[in-house]
């Protein structure tokens, strides 16, 4: 089936720790994003890639970190340097930059 | 002013009902507008896009009035299974071009 795959669902981290989130998709998508979502507000965009080996920030990128080194996969980092990670992390992608996007399952990441 | 705005709701209102959602949008020069759907705790999914001469899905009516900058879905005959966050998205046309979500707005459908 097409479509796009984050792993894993759940994820809990100690402070200090860094944690990789996955996405991959097979729908051959150019452009990818990371969206994180925080109880009763809106998705804010934490970096997104147009196309392989490029990826710019967005709007809450301070603390996080991304690679593209393959068209299907958009890993994020959530470093120890971003102070309030627990969230809803959303990855989607479109087949170009701001056309339709579709989205993963996410993931809830959660400091303990 | 915030890109997009809408009204967090929640709307609560019977099976059968006809309800329709407003979002405002602030960029005169956004070009592509969408309706999502999310349901608790799960990722948004696509409910359609908004284009210059309306669209329209079964129950679900999309418009665009570029003049007044807002969009808007109306549902008719609600199912309980419409119940559900709608959440309105513009693409930033300029600058940092990106899509702008709105907060959503909560549909409640009760028996």
């Amino acid at each position: 089936d097409g479509g796009i795959t984050q792993s894993p669902k759940y994820l809990f981290r100690k402070e200090g720790q860094n944690v990789t989130l996955s996405c991959e998709q097979n729908l051959n998508h150019d452009a990818m994003y990371w969206y994180r979502q925080d109880p009763g507000q809106g998705l804010r965009l934490i970096y997104y890639s147009q196309i392989v080996n490029d990826f710019q920030k967005g709007d809450i990128a301070e603390g996080y970190s991304v690679s593209r080194e393959k068209k299907e996969s958009f890993p994020l980092t959530v470093t120890s340097a971003q102070k309030n990670p627990t969230a809803f992390y959303l990855c989607a992608s479109s087949i170009k930059i701001n056309t339709e996007a579709f989205f993963g399952q996410g993931t809830r990441l959660t400091v303990v | 002013r915030k890109e997009v705005e809408q009204d967090p709701g929640p709307f609560n209102v019977p099976e059968g009902a006809t309800v329709a959602f407003n979002c405002t949008y602030s960029n005169s020069a956004s070009q592509s507008f969408f309706w999502y759907r999310q349901d608790c705790r799960k990722e948004p999914k696509l409910l359609m896009s908004v284009y210059s001469s309306g669209n329209e899905d079964g129950r679900f009516t999309a418009q665009l009035n570029r003049a007044s900058q807002y969009i808007s879905l109306l549902i008719r005959d609600s199912k309980l299974s419409d119940s559900a966050t709608y959440l309105c998205v513009v693409n930033r046309a300029t600058g940092f071009q990106k899509l702008v979500f709105g907060t959503g707005t909560r549909l409640l459908v009760s028996p």
